[in-house]
């Protein structure tokens, strides 16, 4: 089946400790993103990349990281998490990145940062 | 850059009634509108999209609808609403930036 795969689906963490989100696609997807989803707020875009080692910032990168060394996953990294990084997390990928794609969502991961 | 707007925040509807999700963008050369349907604990999920050449789309019960005058808006239209369309509902548009801006989300509630 066709997916995008998130983990973890919850996570509580504190104040500092690196985490890391773990996103693969099993479509042979060129393009991969991050995004959080905040009440108010809608999908905001954190990270994209067309392709395996190119990444580039989206709208709200501040605080993360990312890494695209193979082309099925697209890790997040949070090195030092703060409370306003509490969200839900969604990755997603598409073809090949046109703007006319559809884009394919995993089920999201509901960080708290206490 | 890309500002879409997105309303109402909330929406309830009794089953059987239309249910109609406004959306405003503020990029004229904004050509792509998709929109996404996000059922409870799952993600977002496209369900419709139209290009800026076609002021209408239909897919059995879901419509969408492109207003390219000065107002600019994309509107999303359901009808006979059954209870699994109950989800939060996102606008979207692809503007100058080339890159695809989301709306803040509609939560559609269909009583009984």
């Amino acid at each position: 089946e066709a997916q995008v795969t998130q983990n973890p689906r919850y996570l509580i963490t504190v104040t500092g400790k690196k985490l890391t989100v773990t996103c693969s696609q099993n479509m042979n997807h060129e393009y991969m993103s991050w995004y959080r989803q905040d009440p108010g707020l809608g999908l905001r875009q954190i990270y994209y990349s067309m392709n395996v080692e190119v990444t580039d910032k989206g709208d709200v990168p501040e605080g993360y990281k990312v890494s695209r060394k193979e082309k099925r996953n697209f890790p997040l990294i949070l090195e030092s998490p703060s409370p306003n990084q509490t969200s839900l997390y969604f990755c997603a990928s598409s073809l090949s990145g046109g703007l006319n794609e559809k884009l394919f969502f995993g089920s999201g991961t509901q960080l708290s940062v206490l | 850059g890309e500002n879409v707007e997105q309303h109402p925040s909330t929406l309830s509807v009794q089953e059987g009634d239309s249910a109609v999700i406004k959306c405003t963008y503020s990029d004229s050369a904004s050509n792509y509108f998709p929109w996404y349907k996000q059922e409870l604990g799952k993600g977002p999920q496209l369900i419709i999209d139209i290009r800026s050449n076609v002021g209408e789309k239909k897919d059995q019960r879901i419509a969408v609808t492109l207003n390219k005058t000065a107002k600019h808006f994309s509107d999303l239209h359901i009808t006979e609403t059954q209870p699994e369309d109950s989800a939060v509902y996102f606008c979207a548009a692809t503007g100058t930036a080339s890159k695809l801006t989301f709306g803040t989300g509609t939560r559609l509630q269909v009583t009984l």
